[in-house]
């Protein structure tokens, strides 16, 4: 089975900061990776699909690139309802569509 | 609009069984695989089950192999999780969601969930 790993696993940052979270893959999916946002008590939101599709409504200062092994989340600036966890996940091989373990982005 | 709203959650003891059911509308339902993902408490999100349009094809996480079936009514729009010989570790909620718009690369929409506790 495809593991991901992602990093860092928490980060702390202020209003307008650009956030950076990497999500990497045991073996090369493709293109067949999405992220999700989620607040607590609330279901997952997909931010960006393909690794670099943004979601129906997702704000533009969210983007998604990479491919292979090797993936990243960028938030240009972030805002205050972007305090969250994020999660990949991989579509090219399954059973199991893997999540990764998720970046909590808290307030510094 | 696409809806997905889970039911049949709450606390059962440890060997027992639970059934879980997922309304959707909003979209034609027997055109669209369907899963399963949960998490448990203050944990991360695990992907459970998959089931295809038809209800031909059924794939499961090894962590629920043998104890938990998912089946479709395609007649009533409704998605189950059947979990048996259930332990502590399945404590947590559970999300039915399919990629509807996007296709089959990412979950686009997600029912609010349903909470699953199994005592000890």
């Amino acid at each position: 089975a495809i593991q991901l790993t992602q990093s860092p696993s928490s980060l702390s940052a202020s209003v307008g900061d650009r956030v950076t979270i990497t999500c990497r893959a045991s073996q090369g999916v493709s293109s067949a990776l999405a992220w999700y946002q989620q607040k607590p008590g609330k279901a997952p939101k997909l931010l960006i699909y393909d690794a670099s599709s943004l979601g129906n409504g997702v704000p533009s200062r969210f983007s998604g690139s990479g491919s292979g092994t090797d993936f990243t989340l960028i938030i240009s600036s972030l805002q205050p309802e972007d305090f969250a966890t994020y999660y990949c996940q991989q579509f090219a091989s399954y059973p199991p569509f893997t999540f990764g373990p998720g970046t909590k982005v808290d307030i510094k | 609009q696409v809806q997905l709203e889970e039911s049949g959650g709450g606390v059962v003891q440890s060997g027992r069984s639970l059934r879980l059911s997922c309304g959707a509308s909003g979209f034609t339902f027997s055109g669209y695989s369907m899963h399963w993902v949960r998490q448990a408490p203050g944990k991360g999100l695990e992907w459970v089950a998959i089931i295809s349009h038809d209800g031909s094809q059924k794939n499961y996480a090894a962590s629920v192999k043998g104890r938990f079936t998912i089946s479709r009514d395609n007649s009533k729009n409704t998605l189950h999780l059947q979990m048996n010989s259930l332990r502590t570790e399945d404590t947590g909620v559970y999300y039915c969601a399919s990629g509807i718009i996007v296709g089959a690369t990412a979950f686009d929409f997600w029912g609010q969930g349903t909470l699953v506790t199994v005592s000890s």
